[in-house]
């Protein structure tokens, strides 16, 4: 069985950073992409980052260029999202998520419980 | 960017109907396109992939079509379990990035 762990969250101020884990099992973690999405209360879905099996390849929503950085450490089967510079506007739940075809890139068929974040002064 | 506008933004109806929700793209994007449930407190679920492929698991009332730049997710009879958000999802190539719609409330 497929499963995704995501943990981490916690309050930090603004300016403040934050790790997040996502610890994935039941699947051949190292052929698949797995990205981080986004909640903030009361809204939408939004893509973060993810971490594609191809080379060192890592694409970031324009909102955390800069700010976020996407690893995976294979041997722990482990996917982190290292977030710095934080603002309030990156409040949210943030949820790991495993992609559906492998290096696709397109959509996530497996997902963490979520991690909530907020950022307050 | 391709932008995903979603509609309605709610769908109020009653168990036993059919619910039809639409999703346009800003251009084309042939049909990569997915859809996900998502309920209180929980996380989203894939439905529909490639914009008419269902996940696995997903039950057979839930149908999706659509190519180029207007896509449709139909519940053919709703059940009391599909009350839920419903998103439309797509992934550009080049730079990659992915967007969601902005999701349509499905309640009774």
């Amino acid at each position: 069985e497929v499963q995704l762990l995501d943990s981490g969250g916690g309050v930090v101020h603004p300016g403040g950073s934050l790790r997040l884990s996502c610890v994935a099992s039941g699947f051949s973690f190292g052929r698949f992409a797995i990205s981080w999405v986004r909640q903030a209360p009361g809204k939408g879905l939004e893509w973060v980052a993810t971490s594609h099996v191809s080379g060192n390849n890592k694409y970031y929503a324009d909102s955390v260029k800069g700010r976020f950085t996407v690893s995976r450490d294979t041997s722990e089967n482990t996917i982190y999202l290292q977030m710095n510079s934080l603002r309030g506007e990156d409040s949210a739940i943030y949820y790991c998520a495993k992609e559906l075809v492998p290096g696709a890139f397109r959509y996530f068929d497996s997902w963490g419980q979520g991690t909530l974040v907020t950022v307050s002064s | 960017e391709i932008v995903l506008t979603q509609s309605p933004a709610t769908l109020s109806l009653s168990p036993g109907e059919r619910a039809t929700l639409s999703c346009r793209a800003s251009q084309s994007i042939s049909t990569y396109l997915g859809w996900y449930q998502q309920k209180p407190g929980q996380a989203p679920r894939l439905l529909i992939y490639d914009a008419s492929n269902r996940a696995t698991g997903i039950p057979a009332r839930f149908s999706g079509s659509g190519s180029g730049t207007d896509f449709t997710l139909t519940i053919s009879s709703l059940e009391a379990e599909d009350f839920a958000v419903y998103y439309c999802q797509q992934r550009t190539n080049w730079p990659a990035k992915l967007t969601f719609g902005g999701g349509t409330r499905v309640e009774i």
